[in-house]
């Protein structure tokens, strides 16, 4: 059990400019979730994924934002024309959960800090 | 829609002293509540979680937490800090019986520990 891996863990980008930012789960972890934090506060939750399905969407994630996770596996969060109130950073958490019942417990990477100029 | 609030932002305790930090949530139902710990520029590391049960909750490095519904608190206790326990605290809580899964962060209580 390797954890959460994130990549890359820093990015500084100028405004305007897109990023995207990787998220490779635990292994077999069914479930993946974004979040952002910025500082001084908590996690906020962006969205999440069943397998390869998107299944909820926080208010936070605007437009220019897009989150894939195409093979069930690892996930990409993109942000276009970045903006300087996104620098922040972005946290990755995964858990595995085989039945309805929801008692299953995130784990989280390392994060991507973003800074934009 | 569930919230968490901890009410100190900031604590300073003397290493070997004992410790509590304080959660309080509000949620309708039966909440599923976690401690996480984050050293600077790191990510989350889980320190133990409540979903039923025993109220009293033990966790990694010695900490324990209480589940009181009548006061709608989790706090987290550690009978004696280290040094190595400075970082921020932040609790969650999460309403899986609802199928939601996103985790309700609260703000985080910083801990400095004194030699």
């Amino acid at each position: 059990d390797t954890g959460v891996s994130q990549d890359p863990r820093h990015k500084i980008t100028k405004r305007g400019q897109n990023v995207t930012f990787r998220c490779d789960p635990i292994s077999e972890h069914n479930r993946l979730y974004w979040y952002r934090q910025t500082l001084g506060q908590g996690p906020e939750f962006l969205t999440y994924f069943q397998n390869e399905a998107q299944l909820e969407k926080s208010r936070l994630l605007s437009d220019r934002f897009s989150a894939e996770r195409p093979k069930g596996s690892f996930s990409t969060l993109e942000i276009q024309r970045t903006e300087q109130g996104d620098s922040a950073m972005y946290l990755c958490a995964s858990s595995n959960q085989g039945g309805s019942t929801s008692t299953d417990t995130q784990y989280f990477g390392p994060g991507t800090r973003l800074t934009v100029l | 829609a569930q919230s968490v609030t901890q009410p100190d932002i900031h604590i300073t305790v003397s290493e070997g002293a004992s410790l509590e930090l304080r959660c309080n949530y509000s949620y309708g139902a039966t909440p599923y509540l976690f401690w996480y710990v984050q050293s600077p520029g790191q990510g989350l590391q889980l320190l133990l979680k409540y979903f039923s049960g025993d109220t009293l909750v033990q966790g990694i490095k010695g900490f324990e937490a209480e589940f009181k519904r009548s006061q709608s608190s989790f706090n987290l206790r550690k009978p004696s800090v280290h040094w190595s326990d400075a970082a921020e605290y932040f609790c969650a809580v999460g309403a899986g019986d609802t199928g939601r899964r996103a985790l309700t962060f609260g703000s985080g209580t910083r801990l400095q520990v004194q030699p």
